[in-house]
């Protein structure tokens, strides 16, 4: 089966304009996580999805960024107004359900590098 | 919140043995994960670790201390192809798998 999908894979945008990232998990997992990278750093954590609904929020840096899973697979994320600190590669990693001691394990996908000039 | 430590760099031979290590400090511990990365490529998983103790899978194998909020990933006989960065990543919650990155160790495996 295939794994996580990513699209685009680069996006290069002005300032201030409006992105939509998307992310396709691997068919079944029911939990959806986006990241963000930035060089030389490890994955920083925006928002987890539990099926459709935003389980946890609390990485997301400020109401320019929002996302949505509508049918719980696909999953797009938005940011509005973008800026040049937004510059980084936005990782999505699917999981089979999120949680459990079973559950350790985070798929990720080739992830968009996204350029504000 | 949560901060994890790991080194920066790490040389190696190719054929020997590495160890990164990581230290972490949070609230909430649940078990401490590792994951390698190719320069442009996607983080792959390689292990984890909820209990004290040793988790071999093939040549590499990671540890947990509890007690001293520590880990390490061991790479057993060293290939060009090991060349990568090693995140490790603290969980947090046994409701659902919300897990924090170090910053990242770059592994470099000379001849």
């Amino acid at each position: 089966g295939a794994g996580v999908s990513q699209t685009p894979s680069n996006k290069v945008t002005e300032k201030g304009k409006y992105v939509e990232l998307r992310c396709d998990p691997i068919s079944g997992h029911t939990a959806l996580y986006w990241y963000r990278q930035s060089l030389g750093q490890g994955p920083e954590f925006l928002i987890y999805f539990q099926g459709t609904g935003a389980a946890d929020d609390s990485g997301l840096p400020n109401d320019r960024f929002f996302a949505v899973r509508p049918e719980g697979s696909v999953s797009t994320l938005k940011i509005q107004r973008t800026e040049r600190g937004d510059s980084a590669v936005y990782l999505c990693a699917s999981s089979l359900s999120g949680g459990g001691a079973t559950d350790n394990e985070q798929f990720f996908g080739p992830g968009t590098r996204l350029t504000v000039l | 919140g949560q901060s994890l430590e790991q080194p920066s760099e790490v040389t190696a031979v190719e054929g020997a043995i590495v160890q990164i290590n990581c230290t972490y400090q949070t609230s909430g511990f649940y078990g401490l994960s590792w994951y390698q990365q190719h320069d442009g490529g996607a983080p792959t998983f390689l292990s984890y670790n909820g209990l004290d103790g040793l988790e071999e899978t093939g040549r590499f194998s990671s540890f947990l201390s509890r007690s001293d909020s520590y880990g390490y990933l061991l790479l057993q006989e060293l290939q060009m192809k090991d060349s990568a960065s090693y995140f490790c990543a603290v969980r947090v919650s046994g409701g659902y798998q919300k897990v924090t990155f170090g910053t990242g160790t770059k592994l470099q495996v000379i001849p």
